[in-house]
């Protein structure tokens, strides 16, 4: 039990479908993040939130839409998916300082599009 | 190619032998981070060494920086078949706002 809690842990869309990711932080940090696990490539940042602000967008099509309604809540908004969206879909916390700073992760969301 | 990448991409032991991963990164970092994940599961922090450290240890982990040749190394001593894992490291470029993650390596621990 890491503090960082994702649901639903596995998820089944059409294409044309409209459904949401949940992460919540118990941990008291100030920053969340979205990151993409695919087979075979690196762990891909999405989206960064710091106390509630997005700082980072790395480039994320919009069919990709992110909510932080608090420091403590995460939400990734999906809709009209392709089929190469279908990944690991990981939540991480921090506390960001200069002291540095560990994240610390959910157990991911498996998302399956078809 | 990425900021972290680790070598070896796969490595295969004997339980009670050590494992020995490597990262290498590219800019100057805050920080250095290896992370422990299981098949399918959320990512694990292992062990955090600063830019101005040398050298960590926790529990059979060590963990060596090298800033001047911008690479690290993660031993586990006396391997067990549950550190059977991915590790990888991640590097903390911008206080947080961007963690970089390498590939990472695909440890098997054979018992």
């Amino acid at each position: 039990e890491t503090g960082v809690t994702q649901t639903p842990r596995h998820l089944v869309m059409g294409m044309t479908n409209k459904k949401s990711l949940k992460c919540e932080q118990h941990l008291g940090h100030n920053a969340m993040y979205w990151y993409k696990q695919s087979a075979k490539k690196p762990l891909e940042l999405m989206f960064v939130y710091n106390f509630k602000e997005q700082t980072e967008n790395n480039s994320v099509p919009s069919r990709f839409s992110p909510e932080c309604p608090n420091s403590s809540h995460l939400f990734l908004h999906l809709h009209t998916l392709q089929p190469e969206d279908s990944a690991l879909y990981l939540c991480a916390s921090s506390q960001v300082s200069t002291a540095g700073n560990t994240i610390y992760f959910g157990e991911g969301s498996w998302l399956t599009v078809v | 190619s990425q900021q972290g990448e680790e070598d070896p991409q796969a490595l295969s032991i004997q339980e009670g032998e050590n494992a020995t991963m490597n990262c290498s990164y590219k800019t100057s970092i805050n920080n250095l981070q290896w992370y422990r994940q299981n098949s399918g599961r959320g990512l694990v922090h292992l062990i955090l060494i600063r830019s101005n450290e040398r050298e960590k240890h926790s529990g059979r982990l060590r963990v060596t920086l090298d800033t001047s040749k911008k690479s690290s190394s993660l031993l586990i001593t006396a391997s067990r078949a549950a550190d059977t894992a991915s590790y990888f490291c991640a590097t903390d470029v911008d206080y947080g706002q961007n963690f970089v993650f390498g590939p990472g390596t695909r440890l098997s621990v054979l018992p």
